[in-house]
């Protein structure tokens, strides 16, 4: 069964600070791997896909990493803002065949960027 | 555009009670999903559906009941609620099976 853990579980930053999150997961066959934001009572916003042949995504001040090998991926923000506060979740899409395209999902990173 | 849409976004109902959370979303993706976020446990599959007329469980699918007659309206039926189905249910979409999934607001739910 996939496991995925997001470490650390909060952060506070000051603004301008760059930052990486932290997600590993257990069972390396996955055709991708899929960060999201989710802010206070809202649902959650894609914000990077990374497949499993793919090493790195980049969007803005954000870049993903993935290691399938090692079961890792890192989420990096450049100067940071507090527009940026928000969980950040990392889900991965398991490859166990059919039509199964489930996503298993951390618990998330709490993150708060200071003014 | 309105892209993928729930309603209600908040219900409170009582034991015993059927509930139906709606889903609907405007890209004519193929895929729809329905998950669950509860604190301690993050989000968790409760049903999906490649296609119109194809659902599938997902991890935790007691107690729920989905249907897909059409492709852009994924229903969630709670037949009878109970007390530890009080959550917040997403649906999310999906072009393709392998591919980004797109989250509605959510639904919140309170079964007293």
């Amino acid at each position: 069964k996939q496991e995925v853990t997001q470490i650390p579980a909060a952060l506070s930053v000051p603004e301008g600070e760059n930052l990486v999150l932290n997600c590993s997961f257990t069972d390396s066959a996955i055709y991708n791997l899929q960060w999201f934001r989710q802010d206070p009572g809202k649902g959650l916003t894609s914000l990077l896909l990374i497949q499993s042949s793919q090493r790195e995504q980049t969007s803005g001040r954000l870049n993903a990493s993935l290691d399938k090998s090692s079961g890792r991926s890192t989420l990096y923000i450049a100067a940071s803002q507090p527009g940026d506060s928000a969980t950040y979740l990392c889900a991965v899409m398991g490859n166990s065949g059919g039509s199964n395209y489930k996503l298993t999902f951390g618990k998330g990173t709490l993150l708060t960027v200071n003014p | 555009d309105a892209g993928i849409t729930q309603s209600p976004r908040y219900k409170i109902t009582e034991t015993g009670r059927q509930v139906t959370l709606m889903c609907h979303q405007t890209w004519s993706h193929s895929y729809m999903f329905w998950y669950r976020q509860d604190l301690g446990h993050g989000l968790r599959l409760i049903y999906y559906s490649a296609a119109a007329d194809i659902t599938d469980k997902g991890e935790v699918p007691d107690g729920y009941v989905v249907s897909r007659s059409k492709t852009e309206n994924f229903p969630l039926t709670l037949e009878s609620a109970t007390r530890s189905q009080t959550s917040v249910y997403f649906c999310a979409s999906s072009e393709y099976g392998p591919d980004t999934q797109y989250f509605g607001p959510g639904t919140r739910l309170t079964v007293l």
